[in-house]
């Protein structure tokens, strides 16, 4: 089946250690979405890309970068992992980004930073 | 409301109750409202996506209604299963890429 794939599912690290996570999907979409949820808020947008242009948020801390090499892989990079970088990060796509489409999601990259 | 807020936090409710969420949005620069349904360990699921006042759309025991004029959806299950708990998320469209959510209602349906 089409799918968006996060992986590890769970990443432990340790206080300023760069950590890479990654997603990749399978639907060809031309739209990728990271977000960062911490524990009981909202799911917060980080940035996300069409095709190869990237979007940063600009509340994002410069701490958090992000490539995509092809339509089917994103990585989301941490430079240094602080402590307050522990969350939920999920990756989505959506076909062309509009309004009235759904995000199809990953099943999510659990952060500990130790 | 600047923000997308939802209630309740969470809740328990016994096999085969009806129950219902509301999720408030921004009523300016509306486009689109979702539902997600996001059960432990999986991906969030697209419920609903929603874009004119009045709308209302139903999937199996699950139904959804839309006011964009006072800004709230309600999301109702009637006949609440174990397998319907889950965290439901929406998230209000205000524009092209924009997807603000909310901090989402925790069901617990007990046997």
């Amino acid at each position: 089946d089409a799918m968006v794939i996060q992986n590890p599912r769970y990443q432990v690290t340790q206080f300023g250690k760069p950590v890479t996570l990654s997603c990749s999907q399978t639907l060809n979409h031309n739209v990728m979405y990271w977000y960062q949820q911490k524990s009981s808020q909202a799911p917060k947008l980080l940035f996300h890309y069409y095709d190869k242009d990237f979007n940063n948020e600009a509340d994002t801390p410069d701490n958090f970068q992000s490539r995509r090499p092809n339509t089917s892989f994103c990585f989301l990079d941490i430079r240094s992992p602080g402590l307050g970088d522990a969350a939920m990060y999920l990756c989505a796509t959506s076909r062309s980004g509009g309004e009235g489409e759904k995000l199809l999601f990953g099943s999510g990259t659990q952060l500990s930073v130790l | 409301i600047l923000n997308v807020e939802q209630s309740p936090q969470s809740l328990h409710v016994q096999e085969g109750d009806s129950t219902n969420f509301t999720c408030s949005f921004p009523s300016s620069n509306f486009y689109a409202l979702h539902w997600y349904r996001w059960e432990t360990a999986k991906s969030p699921e697209a419920l609903f996506v929603m874009t004119l006042n009045g709308d209302e759309k139903k999937k199996g025991r699950i139904s959804a209604t839309l006011n964009t004029k006072e800004g709230y959806s309600y999301l109702y299950i009637k006949g609440s299963q174990p397998e319907d708990s889950a965290t439901y998320l929406c998230a209000s469209s205000p524009g092209t890429y924009k997807y603000i959510f909310g901090t989402g209602t925790r069901l617990k349906v007990l046997a």
